[in-house]
Protein backbone atom coordinates (compact mmCIF):
# COMPACT_ATOMS: atom_id res chain seq x y z
CA UNK A 1 0.00 0.00 0.00
CA UNK A 2 1.54 3.31 -1.15
CA UNK A 3 1.55 5.99 1.89
CA UNK A 4 0.13 8.71 0.30
CA UNK A 5 -2.81 8.06 -2.44
CA UNK A 6 -5.17 10.10 -4.94
CA UNK A 7 -7.57 9.91 -7.45
CA UNK A 8 -5.34 10.77 -10.70
CA UNK A 9 -7.99 12.01 -12.47
CA UNK A 10 -8.12 14.26 -14.71
CA UNK A 11 -11.63 15.62 -13.40
CA UNK A 12 -13.50 18.06 -15.58
CA UNK A 13 -16.40 20.30 -13.84
CA UNK A 14 -18.22 23.49 -15.42
CA UNK A 15 -17.52 26.49 -13.77
CA UNK A 16 -19.09 27.74 -10.72
CA UNK A 17 -19.06 23.72 -9.75
CA UNK A 18 -17.72 22.46 -6.15
CA UNK A 19 -14.86 20.82 -6.70
CA UNK A 20 -14.22 17.87 -4.16
CA UNK A 21 -10.43 16.35 -4.26
CA UNK A 22 -9.64 13.29 -1.80
CA UNK A 23 -6.63 12.03 -0.33
CA UNK A 24 -5.97 8.68 1.76
CA UNK A 25 -2.97 7.81 3.97
CA UNK A 26 -2.11 4.81 5.37
CA UNK A 27 0.80 6.04 8.50
CA UNK A 28 -1.09 7.32 11.41
CA UNK A 29 1.77 9.04 12.93
CA UNK A 30 1.61 11.99 9.72
CA UNK A 31 0.53 15.07 11.80
CA UNK A 32 0.63 17.53 9.28
CA UNK A 33 -1.31 17.97 5.62
CA UNK A 34 -0.93 20.43 3.00
CA UNK A 35 -2.50 20.69 -0.30
CA UNK A 36 -0.34 22.24 -3.35
CA UNK A 37 -1.02 23.37 -6.31
CA UNK A 38 0.47 22.73 -9.50
CA UNK A 39 0.05 24.45 -12.99
CA UNK A 40 1.48 22.84 -16.32
CA UNK A 41 5.48 23.94 -16.04
CA UNK A 42 5.36 25.54 -12.82
CA UNK A 43 6.73 24.35 -9.03
CA UNK A 44 3.89 23.23 -6.79
CA UNK A 45 2.21 26.31 -4.88
CA UNK A 46 0.99 25.95 -1.46
CA UNK A 47 -2.07 26.42 -1.07
CA UNK A 48 -3.22 25.11 2.77
CA UNK A 49 -1.54 23.86 5.39
CA UNK A 50 -3.49 22.07 8.83
CA UNK A 51 -1.73 20.09 11.43
CA UNK A 52 -5.74 18.90 13.65
CA UNK A 53 -8.75 16.94 12.15
CA UNK A 54 -11.58 19.59 11.23
CA UNK A 55 -12.14 22.10 8.61
CA UNK A 56 -9.53 24.90 7.67
CA UNK A 57 -10.54 27.33 4.99
CA UNK A 58 -9.28 30.36 2.95
CA UNK A 59 -11.40 32.25 0.55
CA UNK A 60 -12.98 29.46 -1.94
CA UNK A 61 -10.64 26.80 -0.23
CA UNK A 62 -11.04 24.59 2.20
CA UNK A 63 -9.21 21.54 3.45
CA UNK A 64 -10.52 18.82 5.82
CA UNK A 65 -8.80 16.25 7.83
CA UNK A 66 -9.94 13.44 9.56
CA UNK A 67 -7.29 11.30 11.22
CA UNK A 68 -9.16 8.19 12.55
CA UNK A 69 -10.44 7.85 9.01
CA UNK A 70 -6.74 8.99 7.61
CA UNK A 71 -8.47 10.55 5.02
CA UNK A 72 -8.28 14.39 3.76
CA UNK A 73 -10.06 16.45 1.48
CA UNK A 74 -9.62 20.38 -0.36
CA UNK A 75 -12.99 21.77 -1.45
CA UNK A 76 -13.48 24.80 -4.07
CA UNK A 77 -16.50 26.91 -4.19
CA UNK A 78 -17.22 28.56 -6.84
CA UNK A 79 -14.97 26.95 -9.43
CA UNK A 80 -12.99 29.16 -12.05
CA UNK A 81 -10.93 28.21 -15.25
CA UNK A 82 -8.18 29.56 -13.37
CA UNK A 83 -8.31 27.00 -11.03
CA UNK A 84 -7.44 24.10 -13.63
CA UNK A 85 -4.37 22.78 -12.51
CA UNK A 86 -2.82 19.90 -10.32
CA UNK A 87 -3.64 19.49 -7.13
CA UNK A 88 -1.07 17.56 -4.67
CA UNK A 89 -1.44 16.17 -1.04
CA UNK A 90 1.30 16.20 0.74
CA UNK A 91 1.37 14.99 4.52
CA UNK A 92 4.80 15.04 7.15
CA UNK A 93 5.03 13.33 10.60
CA UNK A 94 7.48 15.02 12.75
CA UNK A 95 10.54 17.25 12.42
CA UNK A 96 13.00 15.66 10.40
CA UNK A 97 11.04 13.79 8.94
CA UNK A 98 10.22 13.86 4.92
CA UNK A 99 7.31 14.90 2.93
CA UNK A 100 5.40 12.38 1.38
CA UNK A 101 3.36 13.58 -2.28
CA UNK A 102 0.41 11.84 -3.45
CA UNK A 103 0.95 11.45 -7.25
CA UNK A 104 -1.71 14.76 -7.48
CA UNK A 105 -5.14 14.78 -9.17
CA UNK A 106 -5.79 16.71 -12.79
CA UNK A 107 -8.59 19.20 -12.39
CA UNK A 108 -9.76 20.81 -15.53
CA UNK A 109 -12.67 23.82 -15.11
CA UNK A 110 -14.67 24.16 -18.33
CA UNK A 111 -15.96 27.54 -19.31
CA UNK B 1 10.05 38.00 -1.01
CA UNK B 2 11.91 36.79 -3.55
CA UNK B 3 11.29 33.40 -4.29
CA UNK B 4 13.17 29.95 -4.71
CA UNK B 5 15.20 30.63 -7.88
CA UNK B 6 16.25 27.77 -10.28
CA UNK B 7 18.50 27.58 -13.34
CA UNK B 8 18.45 26.74 -16.17
CA UNK B 9 14.89 25.97 -16.51
CA UNK B 10 15.52 23.69 -19.58
CA UNK B 11 18.28 21.61 -20.24
CA UNK B 12 18.44 19.08 -23.62
CA UNK B 13 21.89 17.11 -23.44
CA UNK B 14 23.08 13.38 -24.92
CA UNK B 15 23.14 10.57 -22.86
CA UNK B 16 26.69 9.84 -21.32
CA UNK B 17 26.79 13.47 -20.93
CA UNK B 18 27.24 15.78 -17.33
CA UNK B 19 24.88 18.25 -16.76
CA UNK B 20 24.33 20.59 -13.46
CA UNK B 21 21.29 22.45 -11.81
CA UNK B 22 21.41 25.30 -9.52
CA UNK B 23 18.93 27.12 -6.92
CA UNK B 24 19.30 29.91 -4.98
CA UNK B 25 16.41 29.17 -1.81
CA UNK B 26 14.62 32.10 -0.08
CA UNK B 27 16.58 34.35 2.41
CA UNK B 28 17.12 32.66 5.69
CA UNK B 29 15.69 29.54 4.80
CA UNK B 30 17.54 26.79 6.78
CA UNK B 31 16.19 23.58 4.77
CA UNK B 32 16.62 23.01 1.01
CA UNK B 33 15.28 19.89 -1.23
CA UNK B 34 16.21 18.42 -4.21
CA UNK B 35 13.35 16.40 -5.98
CA UNK B 36 12.95 15.24 -9.03
CA UNK B 37 9.56 14.81 -10.66
CA UNK B 38 8.49 12.21 -13.54
CA UNK B 39 5.19 13.31 -15.61
CA UNK B 40 1.93 12.57 -14.00
CA UNK B 41 3.36 11.65 -10.56
CA UNK B 42 4.41 13.87 -7.42
CA UNK B 43 8.08 14.96 -6.32
CA UNK B 44 9.78 12.77 -5.14
CA UNK B 45 13.16 13.55 -2.57
CA UNK B 46 16.38 13.09 -3.65
CA UNK B 47 18.17 14.83 -1.36
CA UNK B 48 17.47 17.22 1.89
CA UNK B 49 20.05 19.60 3.32
CA UNK B 50 19.83 21.50 7.05
CA UNK B 51 22.18 24.66 6.28
CA UNK B 52 25.13 22.81 4.88
CA UNK B 53 24.72 19.40 6.12
CA UNK B 54 22.96 16.83 4.13
CA UNK B 55 20.62 15.06 6.30
CA UNK B 56 19.07 12.10 4.15
CA UNK B 57 20.48 11.47 0.96
CA UNK B 58 18.85 7.89 0.70
CA UNK B 59 17.28 8.33 -2.18
CA UNK B 60 20.15 10.30 -3.87
CA UNK B 61 22.02 7.70 -7.15
CA UNK B 62 25.28 8.62 -5.61
CA UNK B 63 27.06 6.77 -8.59
CA UNK B 64 25.86 9.30 -10.84
CA UNK B 65 24.37 11.89 -8.88
CA UNK B 66 26.07 14.64 -6.42
CA UNK B 67 25.19 17.70 -4.68
CA UNK B 68 26.53 20.45 -2.64
CA UNK B 69 25.62 23.58 -0.63
CA UNK B 70 27.69 25.83 -0.16
CA UNK B 71 28.05 27.95 3.14
CA UNK B 72 24.55 26.65 3.51
CA UNK B 73 22.86 28.80 0.92
CA UNK B 74 22.98 28.01 -2.91
CA UNK B 75 23.01 24.28 -3.67
CA UNK B 76 24.00 22.30 -7.23
CA UNK B 77 22.60 19.33 -8.03
CA UNK B 78 25.00 17.23 -10.70
CA UNK B 79 24.41 14.19 -12.87
CA UNK B 80 27.49 12.49 -14.38
CA UNK B 81 27.21 10.97 -16.92
CA UNK B 82 23.38 11.10 -17.87
CA UNK B 83 21.15 8.36 -18.36
CA UNK B 84 18.09 8.36 -20.38
CA UNK B 85 15.77 7.25 -17.42
CA UNK B 86 17.27 10.90 -16.18
CA UNK B 87 14.85 12.76 -17.71
CA UNK B 88 12.18 14.79 -15.80
CA UNK B 89 11.72 18.11 -13.49
CA UNK B 90 13.99 18.89 -11.08
CA UNK B 91 12.68 21.02 -8.22
CA UNK B 92 14.42 22.48 -6.16
CA UNK B 93 12.37 23.44 -2.42
CA UNK B 94 13.06 25.48 0.79
CA UNK B 95 11.87 25.81 4.53
CA UNK B 96 12.48 27.49 7.28
CA UNK B 97 12.83 24.43 9.40
CA UNK B 98 12.24 20.71 8.77
CA UNK B 99 8.48 20.33 9.04
CA UNK B 100 7.52 23.48 7.81
CA UNK B 101 5.68 24.22 4.14
CA UNK B 102 8.07 23.89 1.34
CA UNK B 103 8.35 26.56 -1.50
CA UNK B 104 9.51 25.53 -4.68
CA UNK B 105 11.08 26.41 -7.67
CA UNK B 106 9.59 26.36 -11.39
CA UNK B 107 12.27 23.58 -11.91
CA UNK B 108 14.72 22.80 -14.42
CA UNK B 109 12.69 20.54 -17.25
CA UNK B 110 15.85 17.62 -18.50
CA UNK B 111 15.52 16.15 -21.73
CA UNK B 112 18.25 12.96 -22.45
CA UNK B 113 18.86 12.28 -26.32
Amino acid sequence: QKEVEQDPGPLSVPEGAIVSLNCTYSNSAFQYFMWYRQYSRKGPELLMYTYSSGNKEDGRFTAQVDKSSKYISLFIRDSQPSDSATYLCVINGDYGQNFVFGPGTRLSVLP
Amino acid sequence: EAGVVQSPRYKIIEKKQPVAFWCNPISGHNTLYWYRQNLGQGPELLIRYENEEAVDDSQLPKDRFSAERLKGVDSTLKIQPAELGDSAVYLCASSKAGNQPQHFGDGTRLSIL
